[in-house]
Protein backbone atom coordinates (compact mmCIF):
# COMPACT_ATOMS: atom_id res chain seq x y z
CA UNK A 1 0.00 0.00 0.00
CA UNK A 2 1.54 3.25 -1.01
CA UNK A 3 1.26 5.65 1.79
CA UNK A 4 2.23 8.52 -0.04
CA UNK A 5 1.45 9.18 -3.38
CA UNK A 6 4.11 11.94 -5.59
CA UNK A 7 3.76 13.74 -9.35
CA UNK A 8 4.33 14.31 -11.43
CA UNK A 9 6.57 11.40 -12.24
CA UNK A 10 8.69 13.67 -14.73
CA UNK A 11 8.87 16.96 -14.92
CA UNK A 12 11.17 19.92 -17.38
CA UNK A 13 11.43 23.38 -16.72
CA UNK A 14 13.39 26.15 -18.24
CA UNK A 15 16.04 27.76 -16.47
CA UNK A 16 14.52 30.31 -13.97
CA UNK A 17 11.08 28.91 -14.06
CA UNK A 18 9.33 27.39 -11.24
CA UNK A 19 9.49 23.57 -10.44
CA UNK A 20 6.38 22.39 -8.51
CA UNK A 21 6.13 18.84 -7.09
CA UNK A 22 3.05 17.06 -5.08
CA UNK A 23 2.78 15.05 -2.37
CA UNK A 24 -0.55 13.48 -0.80
CA UNK A 25 -0.36 11.11 2.09
CA UNK A 26 -3.38 8.84 4.09
CA UNK A 27 -1.93 8.11 7.64
CA UNK A 28 -2.89 11.24 9.95
CA UNK A 29 -0.17 10.26 12.44
CA UNK A 30 2.68 11.08 9.97
CA UNK A 31 4.12 14.36 11.29
CA UNK A 32 7.70 14.63 9.69
CA UNK A 33 7.72 15.60 6.18
CA UNK A 34 11.15 15.74 4.16
CA UNK A 35 11.83 16.17 0.90
CA UNK A 36 15.37 14.57 -0.63
CA UNK A 37 17.00 15.54 -3.42
CA UNK A 38 19.38 12.73 -5.10
CA UNK A 39 22.04 13.39 -7.92
CA UNK A 40 22.81 10.08 -10.33
CA UNK A 41 24.89 8.06 -8.54
CA UNK A 42 24.58 9.52 -5.18
CA UNK A 43 22.63 9.06 -1.82
CA UNK A 44 19.40 10.74 -1.16
CA UNK A 45 20.69 14.70 0.89
CA UNK A 46 17.99 16.22 2.34
CA UNK A 47 16.68 19.38 1.25
CA UNK A 48 14.17 20.33 3.30
CA UNK A 49 11.74 19.31 6.20
CA UNK A 50 8.27 20.34 7.94
CA UNK A 51 6.31 19.70 10.64
CA UNK A 52 2.35 19.93 10.58
CA UNK A 53 2.53 23.07 13.21
CA UNK A 54 3.29 25.33 10.23
CA UNK A 55 1.86 25.37 6.49
CA UNK A 56 4.90 26.88 4.62
CA UNK A 57 9.25 26.43 5.17
CA UNK A 58 11.60 28.22 3.39
CA UNK A 59 15.16 27.97 2.76
CA UNK A 60 16.89 30.12 0.02
CA UNK A 61 15.44 29.37 -3.56
CA UNK A 62 13.14 25.94 -1.75
CA UNK A 63 10.35 26.28 -0.39
CA UNK A 64 8.06 23.37 1.18
CA UNK A 65 4.07 24.38 1.61
CA UNK A 66 1.87 21.99 3.81
CA UNK A 67 -2.00 21.95 4.16
CA UNK A 68 -2.73 19.27 6.93
CA UNK A 69 -7.02 19.21 6.69
CA UNK A 70 -6.37 17.98 3.01
CA UNK A 71 -2.73 15.73 3.46
CA UNK A 72 -0.73 17.49 1.09
CA UNK A 73 2.61 18.96 0.95
CA UNK A 74 4.85 20.15 -1.99
CA UNK A 75 7.91 21.37 -2.94
CA UNK A 76 8.40 24.71 -5.03
CA UNK A 77 11.94 25.57 -6.46
CA UNK A 78 12.24 29.20 -7.37
CA UNK A 79 14.02 30.43 -10.01
CA UNK A 80 14.80 27.07 -10.78
CA UNK A 81 18.61 26.48 -12.00
CA UNK A 82 20.47 23.63 -14.24
CA UNK A 83 22.41 22.28 -11.40
CA UNK A 84 18.96 21.18 -9.89
CA UNK A 85 18.26 18.67 -12.28
CA UNK A 86 17.97 15.37 -9.79
CA UNK A 87 15.61 13.41 -8.20
CA UNK A 88 13.26 14.73 -5.62
CA UNK A 89 11.37 12.23 -2.77
CA UNK A 90 9.09 13.23 -0.35
CA UNK A 91 8.51 11.03 2.80
CA UNK A 92 6.92 11.16 5.91
CA UNK A 93 7.58 9.61 9.11
CA UNK A 94 5.73 9.06 12.37
CA UNK A 95 6.52 10.56 16.13
CA UNK A 96 7.46 6.68 16.90
CA UNK A 97 8.64 5.19 14.03
CA UNK A 98 11.89 4.80 11.87
CA UNK A 99 10.54 4.47 9.10
CA UNK A 100 10.84 7.01 6.01
CA UNK A 101 7.68 6.48 3.78
CA UNK A 102 8.73 7.81 0.46
CA UNK A 103 6.86 9.08 -2.82
CA UNK A 104 7.96 7.17 -5.91
CA UNK A 105 9.83 10.57 -6.84
CA UNK A 106 10.03 13.33 -9.82
CA UNK A 107 12.88 13.47 -11.96
CA UNK A 108 13.37 16.87 -12.81
CA UNK A 109 15.28 18.44 -15.61
CA UNK A 110 15.86 22.18 -15.84
CA UNK A 111 16.81 23.28 -19.39
CA UNK A 112 19.37 25.76 -19.63
CA UNK B 1 29.71 17.01 9.50
CA UNK B 2 27.25 14.99 8.64
CA UNK B 3 28.89 12.39 6.87
CA UNK B 4 28.09 8.72 6.49
CA UNK B 5 30.65 6.79 4.92
CA UNK B 6 30.07 3.56 2.78
CA UNK B 7 32.61 1.38 1.39
CA UNK B 8 33.23 0.13 -1.41
CA UNK B 9 31.76 2.10 -3.69
CA UNK B 10 31.17 -0.35 -6.25
CA UNK B 11 30.97 -4.53 -5.76
CA UNK B 12 31.33 -7.25 -8.05
CA UNK B 13 30.36 -11.16 -6.58
CA UNK B 14 29.10 -13.89 -7.80
CA UNK B 15 26.24 -16.05 -6.59
CA UNK B 16 28.47 -18.29 -4.02
CA UNK B 17 30.64 -15.41 -3.25
CA UNK B 18 30.71 -13.95 0.77
CA UNK B 19 30.75 -10.09 0.63
CA UNK B 20 30.41 -7.59 2.89
CA UNK B 21 29.18 -3.72 2.94
CA UNK B 22 30.48 -1.42 5.39
CA UNK B 23 29.48 1.91 6.70
CA UNK B 24 30.66 4.57 9.40
CA UNK B 25 29.81 7.54 11.01
CA UNK B 26 31.20 9.76 13.72
CA UNK B 27 28.36 12.17 14.10
CA UNK B 28 27.38 10.10 17.47
CA UNK B 29 24.07 9.06 16.11
CA UNK B 30 22.17 6.12 18.13
CA UNK B 31 20.78 4.80 14.96
CA UNK B 32 21.37 3.34 12.07
CA UNK B 33 19.98 2.37 8.61
CA UNK B 34 20.37 -0.18 5.68
CA UNK B 35 18.02 0.80 2.87
CA UNK B 36 17.91 -0.79 -0.12
CA UNK B 37 17.22 1.15 -4.04
CA UNK B 38 16.62 -0.29 -7.62
CA UNK B 39 17.14 1.94 -10.30
CA UNK B 40 14.35 4.72 -10.58
CA UNK B 41 12.69 4.02 -7.44
CA UNK B 42 12.46 5.18 -3.70
CA UNK B 43 14.87 3.45 -1.22
CA UNK B 44 13.77 0.86 0.63
CA UNK B 45 13.40 0.19 4.08
CA UNK B 46 16.16 -3.04 5.24
CA UNK B 47 17.11 -2.99 8.44
CA UNK B 48 17.17 -0.62 11.56
CA UNK B 49 19.82 -0.53 14.71
CA UNK B 50 18.82 1.49 17.60
CA UNK B 51 21.79 1.48 20.39
CA UNK B 52 23.56 -1.13 18.53
CA UNK B 53 20.79 -3.77 18.50
CA UNK B 54 18.57 -5.17 15.92
CA UNK B 55 15.07 -3.20 16.42
CA UNK B 56 13.36 -3.90 12.71
CA UNK B 57 13.83 -6.19 9.98
CA UNK B 58 11.83 -5.85 6.89
CA UNK B 59 11.51 -9.37 6.24
CA UNK B 60 15.00 -9.62 4.31
CA UNK B 61 16.08 -12.47 3.70
CA UNK B 62 18.64 -14.58 5.38
CA UNK B 63 20.99 -13.68 2.67
CA UNK B 64 21.27 -10.73 3.90
CA UNK B 65 23.19 -10.18 7.71
CA UNK B 66 23.67 -6.86 9.62
CA UNK B 67 26.22 -6.89 12.42
CA UNK B 68 26.28 -3.18 14.14
CA UNK B 69 30.30 -3.91 15.54
CA UNK B 70 29.92 -0.55 17.45
CA UNK B 71 27.99 2.58 17.59
CA UNK B 72 29.89 4.10 14.47
CA UNK B 73 30.27 1.12 12.49
CA UNK B 74 27.34 -1.01 10.65
CA UNK B 75 27.85 -3.93 8.36
CA UNK B 76 25.72 -5.69 5.70
CA UNK B 77 27.16 -9.69 5.00
CA UNK B 78 26.18 -10.65 2.01
CA UNK B 79 26.01 -14.83 0.38
CA UNK B 80 24.37 -16.74 -2.01
CA UNK B 81 22.71 -13.71 -3.66
CA UNK B 82 20.89 -13.67 -6.69
CA UNK B 83 21.12 -11.33 -9.49
CA UNK B 84 17.95 -9.67 -8.83
CA UNK B 85 19.24 -8.17 -5.61
CA UNK B 86 21.68 -6.20 -7.41
CA UNK B 87 21.05 -2.79 -6.41
CA UNK B 88 22.18 0.55 -4.75
CA UNK B 89 22.95 0.22 -0.68
CA UNK B 90 22.47 2.67 1.51
CA UNK B 91 23.36 3.53 4.63
CA UNK B 92 21.56 5.64 7.13
CA UNK B 93 22.08 7.37 10.62
CA UNK B 94 19.75 9.70 12.73
CA UNK B 95 20.17 11.08 16.32
CA UNK B 96 17.69 8.16 17.82
CA UNK B 97 15.31 6.33 16.43
CA UNK B 98 11.49 7.77 15.84
CA UNK B 99 11.45 11.45 17.56
CA UNK B 100 9.79 13.88 15.44
CA UNK B 101 11.96 15.63 13.04
CA UNK B 102 14.76 13.32 13.55
CA UNK B 103 16.81 13.98 10.31
CA UNK B 104 18.24 10.36 8.96
CA UNK B 105 21.66 11.32 6.74
CA UNK B 106 22.38 9.06 3.88
CA UNK B 107 25.49 7.73 2.71
CA UNK B 108 26.97 7.71 -0.82
CA UNK B 109 25.50 4.33 -1.60
CA UNK B 110 27.30 0.97 -2.31
CA UNK B 111 26.37 -0.46 -5.64
CA UNK B 112 26.48 -4.16 -5.93
CA UNK B 113 25.94 -6.35 -9.17
CA UNK B 114 25.49 -10.07 -8.84
CA UNK B 115 26.68 -11.81 -11.80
Amino acid sequence: QQQVKQSPQSLIVQKGGISIINCAYENTAFDYFPWYQQFPGKGPALLIAIRPDVSEKKEGRFTISFNKSAKQFSLHIMDSQPGDSATYFCAAMETSGSRLTFGEGTQLTVNP
Amino acid sequence: DTEVTQTPKHLVMGMTNKKSLKCEQHMGHRAMYWYKQKAKKPPELMFVYSYEKLSINESVPSRFSPECPNSSLLNLHLHALQPEDSALYLCASSLARGASGNTIYFGEGSWLTVV
